[in-house]
């Protein structure tokens, strides 16, 4: 099973500043088959990033996926009030798995 | 506008079984694409159940194959997830999704999901 883990556990930061969020594997994930996603309190996961890179329908391009083999990164260029929520990766190119989430705070 | 919900008991007693469904409107199941289980125990992170097809092709994960079945109705637009010998460890909110489509066979990011409905193993 391949493990992914996420840092920082929490980001905490001022609207309009730069997010950096990193998930780590244990192993290297094929084709990039990784996703992010963004989960609000009380609501379901929302797909951010696809295949690594790829931003999903309707996401701003504030949001941005980068990575391959065993280092992930999800950039948020410029943080703004709504993007208080916890972050989650997920490898899909061996069975499926997900990250611990990072949660994102806004000062 | 493709939408999920789910639907199925709030409350299961330990060591029996688990019955949720998933409706789908605004797209047909027959498709093509995977239709997955994904739960989240309170205050914890994501798991994956498993994943089904039209044909009813499965994925599972391993850690939770034995109890668990999934099934799809075309007829109905739906899905289910049927999870055996319950225990308060699977106490959680039980989303379904939708799967995309570039990826490798049935194990796929979820593009779709429902809101989620909570269910609770207790006596």
């Amino acid at each position: 099973e391949i493990v992914l883990t996420q840092s920082p556990g929490t980001l905490s930061l001022s609207p309009g500043e730069r997010a950096t969020l990193s998930c780590r594997a244990s192993q290297s994930v094929r084709s990039r088959y990784l996703a992010w996603y963004q989960q609000k309190p009380g609501q379901a996961p929302r797909l951010l990033i696809y295949g690594a890179s790829s931003r999903a329908t309707g996401i701003p391009d504030r949001f941005s996926g980068s990575g391959s083999g065993t280092e992930f990164t999800l950039t948020i260029s410029r943080l703004e009030p709504e993007d208080l929520a916890v972050y989650y990766c997920q490898q899909y190119g061996s069975s499926l798995t997900f990250g611990g989430g990072t949660k994102v705070e806004i000062k | 506008q493709v939408q999920l919900q789910e639907s199925g008991p709030g409350l299961v007693k330990p060591s029996e079984t688990l019955f949720l469904t998933c409706a789908v409107s605004g797209y047909s199941i027959s498709s093509g694409n995977y239709w997955g289980w994904i739960r989240q125990p309170p205050g914890k992170g994501l798991e994956w159940i498993g994943s089904v097809d039209q044909s009813g092709s499965t994925y599972y994960n391993p850690s939770l194959k034995s109890r668990v079945t999934i099934s799809v109705d075309s007829s109905k637009n739906q899905f289910s997830l049927k999870l055996t010998s319950v225990t308060a460890a699977d106490t959680a909110v039980y989303y379904c999704a939708r799967d995309g489509r570039y990826c490798s066979g049935g194990c796929c990011y979820s593009d779709y999901w429902g809101q989620g409905t909570l269910v609770t193993v207790s006596s």
